[in-house]
């Protein structure tokens, strides 16, 4: 089945805590991207990636990192989390680039304390 | 900076009626893609439709369908013989300019089916 897993679903965490989510998809997409969604503000990009080793900034970078060793993972790491990363987290992917349909994880629920 | 507004926050209408839910943005682009997404309480983002702004005939799948007005940049999402499966946060999304990257996201309409 084609589809984006992230991992974990939910999480809570302290400030300052170093914490990853996954996100892996099966589809051979080149294009891989991390969204932040906040109540009145829709979905924000936080990064992106056009394929492996190239990523760039979206909208709203602060505090967050990416890699893209491989085609398929793009985790997104959150070196020192503070309580205004609290936020629903989304990875999506598509063949191409923002041009095509975005297939989307299941989003990540994350607390900070 | 660019934006996509979404003016209706809220939304609710009887079973098997039609709704549309409406959108604009503001891109300069000359060819681009425009985007109704689906946000179900699960939370799982789905398209809805895609919409190719170099193509005259808007764009239709099943019940869902869009008025695209270019020289207006609105583009807004008909649902026809609603359905309690259609309860959920609709997004409309367009590109940024000069970017094939990236998409600049409305706020979200909640739209909700009455039995």
């Amino acid at each position: 089945e084609a589809q984006v897993t992230q991992n974990p679903r939910y999480l809570i965490t302290v400030t300052g805590k170093k914490l990853t989510v996954t996100c892996s998809q099966n589809m051979n997409h080149e294009y891989m991207s991390w969204y932040r969604q906040d109540p009145g503000l829709g979905l924000r990009q936080i990064y992106y990636s056009m394929n492996v080793e190239v990523t760039d900034k979206g909208d709203v970078p602060e505090g967050y990192k990416v890699s893209r060793k491989e085609k398929r993972n793009f985790p997104l790491i959150l070196e020192s989390p503070s309580p205004n990363q609290t936020s629903l987290y989304f990875c999506a992917s598509s063949p191409g680039g923002a041009g095509d349909t975005q297939y989307f994880g299941p989003g990540t629920r994350l607390t900070v304390l | 900076a660019q934006t996509v507004t979404q003016s209706q926050p809220e939304m609710s209408v009887q079973e098997a009626e039609t709704v549309t839910l409406s959108c604009t943005y503001d891109t300069s682009e000359n060819n681009y893609y425009l985007f109704w997404y689906k946000q179900p309480p699960s939370r799982q983002m789905i398209l809805v439709i895609r919409q190719e702004a170099y193509k005259q005939q808007n764009a239709t799948e099943n019940r869902f369908s869009v008025n695209f007005q270019k020289a207006a940049k609105s583009f807004s999402l008909k649902i026809s013989d609603s359905q309690l499966g259609d309860t959920a946060m609709y997004f409309c999304a367009s590109p940024i300019l000069d970017s094939n990257y990236q998409l600049i996201w409305g706020a979200g309409t909640k739209l909700i089916i009455k039995p």
